[in-house]
């Protein structure tokens, strides 16, 4: 099974500083991962994905994220964030079962960048 | 429209009563998914449809829930005797082929049991 851990339900961080937010997923097999972002009353939209190749992984709006395979972890980082990322962040992993794939969510984890 | 569209956008009914929520993928897409978004619980996986293959319903909580899709493109979530445990946002997301490609979101349904 793949399930996916955010260590972190809030994250209050001050405008122009760096952020990280953590996720590890347990897997025994090959995965894909992924970050999406929701902004206030609105849907989800991908950030960045991981499937192959290169570890290190840029998205948008100056977002990157790191798959380390030895730790299980897809950590998300920005190093400088701004006002307008507040928002709710959530890592996702590809899982696959009898020829039905799905995106399994972790619970989310809210930034808040205050001035 | 070019994005995944869901109605209604926000939806209240009393406790027993049936709802439908409805969902448009974006043109072409084959797979759509259906998961539930509670506060503090993240996403929840209720439903994937792929194409013209039998759905993956293993997410669905209860019996009282139920989709279809008809004709490869509108998604239709039905959820009878409504609890007000099914209060939550539920959203429809699509992707061309399978998730790992690219999954497009609906700005979701908020549905509240009352």
């Amino acid at each position: 099974a793949q399930s996916v851990t955010q260590l972190d339900s809030q994250v209050p961080v001050f405008e122009e500083a760096p952020v990280e937010l953590r996720c590890n997923y347990s897997s025994s097999v090959s995965v894909y991962l992924f970050w999406y972002v929701q902004y206030p009353n609105q849907g989800l939209q991908l950030l960045l994905k991981y499937l192959s190749g290169s570890t290190l992984v840029k998205g948008i709006n100056g977002f990157e994220a790191e798959f380390n395979k030895s730790q299980t972890s897809f950590h998300l980082r920005k190093p400088s964030v701004h006002i307008s990322d507040t928002a709710e962040y959530f890592c996702a992993v590809s899982l696959t079962q009898g020829g039905s794939e799905k995106l399994v969510f972790g619970k989310g984890t809210k930034l808040t960048v205050n001035p | 429209g070019a994005g995944v569209s869901q109605s209604p956008s926000n939806k209240v009914t009393e406790k027993g009563k049936d709802v439908e929520l409805r969902c448009d993928p974006i043109s072409g897409h084959t797979a759509l998914y259906w998961y539930r978004q509670s506060l503090g619980q993240g996403l929840e996986f209720l439903i994937y449809f792929q194409g013209n293959s039998a759905p993956d319903k293993s997410g669905l909580p209860s019996d009282r829930f139920s989709a279809e899709r008809t004709g490869g493109s509108v998604s239709t979530l039905t959820i009878q005797r409504t609890q007000q445990e099914d209060s939550a946002v539920y959203l429809c997301a699509s992707s061309s082929r399978r998730v790992r490609d690219r999954a497009f979101f609906g700005q979701g349904t908020r549905l509240t049991v009352v």
